[in-house]
């Protein structure tokens, strides 16, 4: 979705490293997610954001840090990159007053070797 | 720990034929349940959703049963076409809560 963007779309990497997923979004939706997919598993969420003041762990969040710049604004870091968060990253945004409906960016593929 | 259990894990339909995806929920709290479709490449989107007041609902070719009192729910993809090859998932969310529960996923091949 156009509306939501995510840089950059494919990432391979070194265990050990520093990197940090963007995402921005057009839509004017103050809520904003981090979601990671691995097969067999579907969405698990990482982070999740009502604002730009509120910030909350999601199931999964050991080993990830966010920052919510500003309202269109949400990036994921890995602070010390390992194998096993080989995945599917993908952001996601809501809209408090329609809240049920998540939008999702086209996902980011990163590969930690 | 909140659920959503989906199944199949992957599903081959010959064109035309219905598709059939099921889920089951723990969580009676739980009062909207969407499902998102992916294409390869893509983010997931929502493609329909129900309410637990409603037992069916449907849009065109699409349409979700819901049972309350078993805590299940599925969806049905009639006529089904190669275009609708994808990934399914279920997701189940009370209102005004915080998360947004998916399933596994359940990967669709409409055979031509």
């Amino acid at each position: 979705d156009a509306d939501v963007t995510q840089t950059p779309r494919n990432r391979i990497t070194k265990t050990g490293k520093r990197i940090m997923l963007e995402c921005s979004q057009t839509k004017g939706h103050d809520r904003m997610y981090w979601y990671r997919q691995d097969p067999g598993l579907g969405l698990r969420l990482i982070y999740y954001s009502f604002d730009v003041k509120d910030i909350n762990k999601g199931e999964i969040s050991d080993g990830y840090s966010v920052s919510r710049q500003a309202q269109a604004k949400f990036s994921l870091s890995l602070e010390s990159a390992i194998p096993n968060q080989t995945a599917l990253y993908f952001c996601a945004t809501s809209d408090s007053l329609d809240g049920d409906t998540q939008y999702f960016g086209p996902g980011t593929r990163l590969t930690v070797l | 720990q909140q659920q959503v259990k989906q199944s199949p894990q992957s599903l081959i339909v010959q064109k035309g034929g219905i598709s059939i995806i099921n889920c089951a929920y723990e969580n009676t709290a739980f009062d909207y349940f969407p499902w998102y479709q992916q294409f390869p490449g893509k983010g997931p989107a929502l493609l329909i959703a129900i309410r637990p007041d409603v037992s069916e609902k449907k849009e065109g070719r699409f349409t979700i049963s819901f049972n309350k009192s078993a805590k299940q729910f599925s969806l049905h993809i009639m006529d089904s076409q190669p275009g609708d090859s994808a990934t399914y998932f279920c997701a189940a969310r009370n209102t005004g809560g915080f998360k947004t529960i998916f399933g596994a996923g359940t990967r669709l091949f409409v055979k031509a």
